[in-house]
């Protein structure tokens, strides 16, 4: 079982759409938790923290649920800018600080 | 400089010879990460260097793949005898870390590696 497991997608939605992705770890003592954008052939690149409370950030909001492990991002409204694939990342564990990246799901926002 | 800086953004290389990838991280980050991503795949960790402690070299696929950060600051990965399955986007990152918490990464554009 891969450590973080991701729908690979593609998800194609229509401008102004909201679109959920989950993400499901498999290690209980992951401690940290992002979502990453990558755009073609660019660098991951911080979307932004997950905390236990939840937490938002404009059109994203994103949730933690440790008892299922597992890790969601909401995006709402969606652009055309928004097209990207998102990682799912989470610490490796105990002591161990290096983050484990899922393989992504591919966003498509269409006009 | 502002971000992380990797080079050389390209490299093609033939099968058998050594390769030397830089890493110079965000001044003031303490930690430092190598990945590599091979073409449609996610980020497959190889190191991890933090402050003046044992590297994380779990890794590593193979005896082929070292590497050293000096003065706790620029990192270079070496790649001895490569073949063509090493071919792939090797990214560097660095963080400040706090406690048991990661603040993130922050990566660099990577080294286009091509074995051919």
């Amino acid at each position: 079982r891969k450590e973080v497991e991701q729908d690979p997608g593609p998800f194609n939605v229509p401008e102004g759409a909201t679109v959920a992705f989950n993400c499901t770890y498999s290690n209980s003592a992951s401690q940290s938790f992002f979502w990453y954008r990558q755009d073609c052939r660019k660098e991951p690149k911080l979307l932004m923290s997950v905390y236990s409370s939840g937490n938002e950030d404009g059109r994203f909001t994103a949730q933690l649920n440790r008892a299922s492990q597992y890790i969601s991002l909401l995006i709402r409204d969606s652009k055309l800018s928004d097209s990207a694939t998102y990682l799912c990342v989470v610490n490796r564990g105990t002591g161990r600080r290096a983050l484990t990246f899922g393989s992504g799901t591919r966003l498509q926002v269409q006009p | 400089g502002a971000g992380v800086s990797q080079s050389p953004s390209n490299k093609v290389t033939e099968k058998g010879k050594d390769v030397e990838l830089r890493c110079d991280p965000i001044s003031g980050h303490t930690a430092l990460y190598w990945y590599r991503q091979s073409l449609g795949q996610g980020l497959e960790f190889l190191i991890y260097f933090q402050g003046n402690s044992a590297p994380d070299k779990s890794g590593l696929p193979s005896d082929r793949f070292s590497a050293e950060r000096t003065g706790g600051s620029v990192s270079t990965l070496t790649i001895q005898r490569t073949q063509q399955e090493d071919s792939a986007v090797y990214l560097c990152a660095s963080s400040t870390t706090t406690g048991r918490l990661n603040y993130g990464y922050t990566f660099g554009s990577g080294t286009r590696l091509t074995v051919v």
